[in-house]
């Protein structure tokens, strides 16, 4: 069975800041894709960025890149020059065929 | 391009009752896409649909069932209503043409109170 950890529960940033958020995931599949979403306060499911299992480079969007190790099955999400409004939940998803594994999610906090 | 949206926003029932989520996928998306968000048991996948069929499952009881029309659009039932069933219920609509390859797209959700 597929896995996705979120070690982080909560993080901390001050704005103009940057921060990486972590992920891993188990699986046996080779074929695959990943995604950071954020769901803020009013509980809107946002995609944040996705990357493809079979591409090397990382995938990156304005602010938000993702640092994709595919050996150490890990997924990190850095978000540059934090603004208040990246204040949100954030969970890693790891997709095979149409059902998306969701981790437990990282609360982010924006410290002005 | 209007997003996915979801009826009703909020809903509140009794024990034992049933009831119907209704969810309008993305213009041209034809796979839509169920999940059960609960604090303690997180984003859950409940099942996927497209082109009228259901294509994967989840591992949710038989009280959970759903079906999608000839225009994409979905709805989800719950029968004989459980207090456990309280939960943030999410749609997600995507292409589905692309074996996983498409980005799902998410509404905003029902809000299911269970009493």
């Amino acid at each position: 069975a597929q896995t996705v950890t979120q070690s982080q529960p909560e993080m901390s940033v001050q704005e103009a800041e940057t921060v990486t958020l972590s992920c891993t995931y188990d699986t046996s599949e080779s074929d695959y894709y990943l995604f950071w979403y954020k769901q803020p306060p009013s509980r809107q499911m946002i995609l944040v960025i996705r990357q493809e299992a079979y591409k090397q480079q990382n995938a990156t969007e304005n602010r938000f890149s993702v640092n994709f190790q595919k050996a150490a099955k890990s997924f990190s999400l850095k978000i540059s020059d934090s603004q208040l409004g990246d204040a949100a939940m954030y969970f890693c998803a790891y997709k095979v065929n149409e059902k998306l594994t969701f981790g437990t999610g990282t609360r982010l906090t924006i410290i002005p | 391009k209007a997003g996915v949206t979801q009826t009703p926003r909020y809903l509140i029932k009794t024990r034992g009752q049933q009831v119907t989520l209704s969810c309008s996928p993305i213009s041209g998306h034809r796979s839509v896409s169920w999940y059960q968000q609960t604090p303690g048991q997180g984003l859950q996948f409940l099942f996927e649909y497209f082109s009228e069929t259901q294509r994967n499952k989840g591992n949710f009881p038989g009280r959970f069932s759903g079906r999608q029309f000839s225009n994409s659009r979905s709805e989800m039932n719950v029968s004989t209503l459980e207090l456990g069933d309280s939960a943030l219920y999410l749609c997600a609509s995507s292409l589905g043409q692309s074996k996983g390859a498409d980005t799902q797209y998410f509404g905003p959700g029902t809000r299911l109170t269970v009493l």
